[in-house]
C-alpha cells in the first residue's frame, strides 16, 4: 500500500503561469516532506522540504505547503519556467529518536512547462 | 561543494553474475541510503545505514547485501543477478542535523 501518492502522472501548464504538484500521504508518523525534481538517467535533486510544525515554506519560485489535517502537501511554482519540465517526486520520511527515517517516495508527476 | 558519488556509472552484467556498487557520501554525511527505480516505477527503498549500522531495511532482495565502512562509503553487493534486477541504483547520504537527503547520479545496471 502506498503510503505517499501523486495521483496526477503528469502535468502541462504555460509558461509563466503556476504549477501545482499535489502529494497526499496516509501515515500520520510521518514529520517531514521533501520535494525532489528528477532529470532522466540522473540523481533526483533536491528541491524543498517542511517540517511538520510548519504549514509553509518558501524559496524563490517555489513553495511548499503543508496541510497536516488532510494529510496533504502541495508544490507551488510560480511563474513556471521551460527549465522546470522534470519529474517531480515528493518524499516523507518519519523521525524519531536517535533513527534517521528513510525517506518514502511517490510515483512522481511529470511536469511539462511549454513556452 | 562536494556531491554523492556513485560508481560505476554504468554497469552490464549477465544472468547469475555478481555486482558491487559503490557510494562515496557527502563528507561528515553518516547516513546512507540504497534506493532502486526500475523503468517507469518510482524510487524504492532498500536498505539503510547509520553509523555503520545497518537502520532500516526495505524491499532488498536476499540476494543483496550492503554494508557502510569505517570511512562511511557504502557498498551493495549484488549475485545470482537476475534480468529483473536492470535499474537505476541511487545512493543518497545526510546528516544528523540536516534532514535532506542528498543523492548521487546513480548506478545503470543492465542484466543481460
Amino acid at each position: 500500500d502506498q503510503q505517499v501518492k501523486q495521483n496526477s502522472p503528469s502535468l502541462s501548464v504555460q509558461e509563466g503561469r503556476i504549477s501545482i504538484l499535489n502529494c497526499d500521504y496516509t501515515n500520520s508518523m510521518f514529520d517531514y516532506f521533501l520535494w525532489y525534481k528528477k532529470y532522466p538517467a540522473e540523481g533526483p535533486t533536491f528541491l524543498i522540504s517542511i517540517s511538520s510544525i510548519k504549514d509553509k515554506n518558501e524559496d524563490g519560485r517555489f513553495t511548499v505547503f503543508l496541510n497536516k489535517s488532510a494529510k496533504h502537501l502541495s508544490l507551488h511554482i510560480v511563474p513556471s519556467q521551460p527549465g522546470d519540465s522534470a519529474v517531480y517526486f515528493c518524499a516523507a520520511s518519519a523521525s524519531g529518536g536517535g533513527s534517521q527515517g528513510n525517506l518514502i517516495f511517490g510515483k512522481g508527476t511529470k511536469l511539462s512547462v511549454k513556452p | 561543494a562536494a556531491g554523492v558519488i556513485q560508481s560505476p556509472r554504468h554497469l552490464i552484467k549477465e544472468k547469475r553474475e555478481t555486482a558491487t556498487l559503490k557510494c562515496y557520501p557527502i563528507p561528515r554525511h553518516d547516513t546512507v541510503y540504497w534506493y532502486q527505480q526500475g523503468p517507469g516505477q518510482d524510487p524504492q527503498f532498500l536498505i539503510s545505514f547509520y553509523e555503520k549500522m545497518q537502520s532500516d531495511k526495505g524491499s532488498i532482495p536476499d540476494r543483496f547485501s550492503a554494508q557502510q565502512f569505517s570511512d562511511y562509503h557504502s557498498e551493495l553487493n549484488m549475485s545470482s543477478l537476475e534480468l529483473g534486477d536492470s535499474a537505476l541504483y541511487f545512493c543518497a547520504s545526510r546528516d544528523r542535523v540536516n534532514t535532506e537527503a542528498f543523492f548521487g547520479q546513480g548506478t545503470r545496471l543492465t542484466v543481460v
